[in-house]
């Protein structure tokens, strides 16, 4: 049973620039979160889809969209890069009866420069 | 959004030492997950505190939730070197998720 996974695992964009993560959630589970993780700091919660719709959503500009599929994976995307957006990108994810529980993803290090 | 207050920021202590880990609220919370990131991994879920007052083992792991449910601590008896890492709490208030504490980072002097 394949847990979450993520790609790609690095990427290197440069300012301005867009870029899609990629995140399969643990089968099983229709939930999917993203988080971005600074170095030495916590997880922040950027937004959570369920059902393919946007469900809450963290403090972070609209530059910072996403998409669920009908097969609960999900894309995250990041328009006109900021420097400040290099960061570990999470994706978690839980079944809807226990979305506390959430699976993380091994990220996606992005580098803007 | 809301915040949480997790400290120390940093320990380091003698394997075989007791560690505590708190995290703290200024308003009442839903529930709380605790989660630990080895150095170079992602998080790990360990557990989700729901009741006021509530206490959870898990081996040398203890989770307690405060009366008021603005408070949460995680105690390791007599840490190993296995038990290096970063724990994060995550507290929930209502619907909304909220950011995750900042994190106390775990060191072990084997």
């Amino acid at each position: 049973d394949a847990g979450v996974t993520q790609s790609p695992t690095h990427l290197i964009k440069t300012r301005g620039q867009q870029v899609t993560l990629r995140c399969s959630p643990k089968s099983g589970h229709d939930t999917v979160s993203w988080y971005q993780q600074a170095l030495g700091q916590g997880p922040q919660f950027i937004f959570q889809y369920y059902e393919e719709e946007e469900r809450q959503r963290g403090n972070f500009p609209d530059r910072f969209s996403g998409h669920q599929f009908p097969n609960y994976s999900s894309e995250l995307n990041v328009n006109a890069l900021l420097l400040g957006d290099s960061a570990l990108y999470l994706c978690a994810s839980s079944p809807r009866s226990a979305s506390y529980e959430q699976y993380f993803g091994p990220g996606t290090r992005l580098t803007v420069t | 959004g809301q915040q949480v207050m997790q400290i120390p920021q940093y320990q380091h202590v003698q394997e075989g030492e007791d560690f505590t880990t708190y995290c703290n609220s200024s308003t009442t919370l839903s529930n709380i997950q605790w989660y630990k990131q080895r150095p170079g991994g992602h998080p790990v879920f360990l557990i989700q505190l729901v009741k006021s007052g509530e206490v959870k083992k898990q081996k040398r792991l203890t989770f307690q939730f405060g009366e008021a449910k603005k408070n949460s601590s995680l105690h390791i008896t007599a840490t190993q070197t296995t038990d290096v890492g970063t724990y994060f709490c995550e507290p929930l208030g209502g619907a909304q998720k909220l950011v995750f504490g900042q994190g106390t980072r775990l060191t072990i002097n084997p």
